[in-house]
């Protein structure tokens, strides 16, 4: 066990509907990040968040969002779900300059 | 900006023999380097970092790294590769400094022979 926490670990859902996946980071990490891996894309920085506030964005699409609440979990939401949406769903969290420590991840399909 | 490289997509080696995973970095500003390992179907979990201290990095399960500035490379290695070792290797770096992300490179799947 990391200490992130990554739920739901598959989600099967149809086009164009919406979903959100959910990030609990390690005890004490202020810093958020989210990634997309898939077979031809490899791992893709999504969006970064410290302390609830947006840090840095990567290649996120429109339809995608994301947010950091106060008691640091993180969300992020995926909409109009396409079937090149399926993937493997990173969060990491870091505190200082270290790497990042990554949950288990969430498994897309979008059928 | 920063980037990695990662040579060689797979990698064979037989059992016992040793393990070279190669990186080549770019960064504009001095970087911190990492390599992680992804087993099947879970996350990616840090082997080992590199933040401008010792240049020889050991890390978990008999990895080590060396930085070598002049070459911009974070090589990964392993005197004797073992069965357990088949996996996704992925280099990867951020500046120092601020709260800059990290970049991975494209990964290296390492196969075993027995």
């Amino acid at each position: 066990d990391s200490g992130v926490t990554q739920t739901p670990k598959h989600l099967i859902t149809a086009t164009g509907q919406r979903v959100t996946l959910r990030c609990s980071p390690r005890s004490g990490d202020l810093s958020v990040y989210w990634y997309q891996q898939s077979l031809d894309q490899g791992l893709q920085f999504l969006i970064q968040y410290y302390n609830g506030e947006e840090r840095a964005k990567g290649n996120i699409l429109e339809r995608f969002s994301a947010q950091q609440f106060p008691d640091l979990h993180s969300e992020l939401n995926l909409s109009s779900l396409e079937l090149g949406d399926s993937a493997l769903y990173f969060c990491a969290s870091s505190v200082g300059e270290g790497g990042y420590t990554f949950g288990s991840g969430t498994r897309l399909t979008v059928v | 900006a920063q980037s990695v490289t990662q040579l060689g997509s797979h990698v064979s080696v037989s059992e016992g023999a040793l393990v070279l995973l190669r990186c080549n970095y770019s960064s504009s500003v001095p970087p911190y380097l990492f390599w992680y390992v992804q087993y099947p179907n879970q996350g990616l979990q840090l082997l080992l970092k590199y933040t401008s201290a010792a240049t020889l990095v050991k890390g978990i399960n008999g990895f080590e790294a060396e930085f070598k500035k002049s070459e911009t490379s974070f090589h990964l290695t392993k005197p004797s590769a073992h069965m357990s070792d088949a996996a996704e290797y992925f280099c990867a770096v951020r500046g120092s400094g601020g709260y800059q992300k990290v970049t991975f490179g494209t990964g290296t799947k390492l196969q075993v022979i027995p």
